[in-house]
């Protein structure tokens, strides 16, 4: 089956300490994007990568870094520089430059204490 | 400034009937897409329709139906015959069709509890 995978599911950390949050796809999807949550609130776009080797900053992009060596991989790493990093993480894929919906994975929840 | 306004924090409906979650949206853009996501308590972000500035029709998916009035910038969602499993948070989102900046813009999401 094709889609988008995020692991873990749940995911705790100590104050301090970096962490890379996975996502792999297998939809042949060129671009990927990464989402934060936050109770009670939409989606704020963290970075975005429409072809490998290329990303770009979204609107909330301090405090976190990606890569995009492989086309079907976009791993988010969570810095120390990151005040509130506790929060619920979405990846995302989508042909790239397709006015079509993005596709979703099942999200990543990071607690930080 | 593009922006999406869902006004209904939360929505009650009974099952089997219908109901409709409104969407407002703010774009100087003359061409933009308009999606609806359904959000179960799983977490997964589920696109449920689209629908394109210039399509003449308004979109339908099973279910679910798009109410497109362009001139009041309204994108409203309805969801016929109401099921229990409809219990979720549905976001409205947007995006420009050209230009360099085509991110998605999100609004901040209807629940909806549907009652057997």
């Amino acid at each position: 089956d094709g889609g988008i995978t995020q692991s873990p599911k749940y995911l705790f950390r100590k104050e301090g300490q970096n962490v890379t949050l996975s996502c792999e796809q297998n939809l042949n999807h060129d671009a990927m994007y990464w989402y934060r949550q936050d109770p009670g609130q939409g989606l704020r776009l963290i970075y975005y990568s429409q072809i490998v080797n290329d990303f770009q900053k979204g609107d909330i992009a301090e405090g976190y870094s990606v890569s995009r060596e492989k086309k079907e991989s976009f791993p988010l790493t969570v810095t120390s520089a990151q005040k509130n990093p506790t929060a619920f993480y979405l990846c995302a894929s989508s042909i790239r430059d397709s006015p079509y919906e993005q596709y979703f994975g099942p999200g990543t929840r990071l607690t930080v204490t | 400034a593009q922006k999406i306004t869902q006004t209904q924090p939360g929505m009650f409906v009974q099952e089997k009937e219908a109901v409709t979650l409104d969407c407002t949206y703010d774009t100087s853009d003359p061409s933009y897409g308009l999606f609806w996501y359904k959000q179960p308590s799983s977490g997964e972000m589920i696109f449920l329709i689209y629908q394109g500035s210039y399509d003449q029709q308004n979109a339908t998916e099973g279910r679910y139906s798009l109410n497109f009035q362009k001139a009041r910038k309204s994108a409203n969602l309805v969801i016929s015959a109401s099921q229990l499993g409809d219990s979720a948070m549905y976001f409205c989102a947007m995006r420009p069709l050209a230009g360099n900046n085509r991110k998605l813009i999100w609004g901040l999401g209807t629940s909806l509890a549907v009652n057997p």
